[in-house]
């Protein structure tokens, strides 16, 4: 069963501004991490965040956990044309053997 | 040099076919997978070996078989090719359990006709 829902299926924003998807799943989790993909590429990974973090920073990105409410959210800073893509939450529910991905957050930057 | 590397990159058959997919990776990573994205673009693991060992097989029909020589490949044999099977496949690797997050491939997109 799918264990990530992803919010909004579709974004669409001007370069500069900042872009915030959102991620929510169903059962407890070792981590979480964000994934971009480019169109007709394989998925990259962009940050991990462990289940007894908050918050975490890589450049322009930023990424919240919240476990009580099993939601997760990325925030794109000062976004840019090559921020096009779709991004993706994934959970590591235990052992890591599996990572289950949400459906994904088209975003498109347009100059 | 490419970590993650399949082929082919695409892959267009007939019903009815065998086909297979291969993957490699020069990363030293002791887990690999295989991944079955559909067109609306939901990622969906197939299987997952650990040091050549399957550990994971996620209800996929058994026409499917991956094998494992050794731990820096993955290939994926399909049998008897059906138009449902029409997706991207992707391969991932990682290490130390996935704490660190997967490496993936750049895809094979397999059309069944």
């Amino acid at each position: 069963s799918q264990q990530g829902e992803e919010d909004p299926q579709a974004l669409s924003i001007q370069e500069g501004e900042n872009a915030t998807m959102n991620c929510s799943y169903k059962t407890s989790i070792n981590n979480l991490q964000w994934y971009r993909q480019n169109s007709g590429r394989g998925l990259v990974h962009l940050i991990l965040i462990r289940s007894n973090e908050r918050e975490k920073h890589s450049g322009r990105l930023r990424v919240t956990l919240d476990t009580s409410k099993k939601s997760s959210s990325l925030l794109i800073t000062a976004s840019r044309a090559a921020d096009t893509a779709s991004y993706f939450c994934a959970t590591d529910t235990g052992g890591g053997n599996k990572l289950t991905f949400g459906t994904g957050t088209q975003l498109k930057v347009e100059l | 040099d490419t970590a993650v590397s399949q082929t082919p990159k695409y892959l267009v058959t007939q019903m009815g076919n065998d086909k297979s997919i291969k993957c490699e990776q020069n990363l030293g990573h002791d887990t690999m997978y295989w991944y079955k994205q559909d067109s609306k673009k939901f990622l969906k693991i197939m299987f997952s070996y650990n040091n050549k060992e399957l550990i994971i097989n996620e209800t996929v029909p058994n026409r499917f078989s991956p094998k494992s020589p050794d731990k820096a490949h993955l290939n994926l044999h399909i049998n008897s090719l059906e138009l449902g099977d029409s997706a991207v496949y992707f391969c991932a690797s990682s290490q130390g359990q996935g704490r660190n997050g997967y490496t993936f491939g750049s895809g094979t997109r397999l059309t069944v006709v």
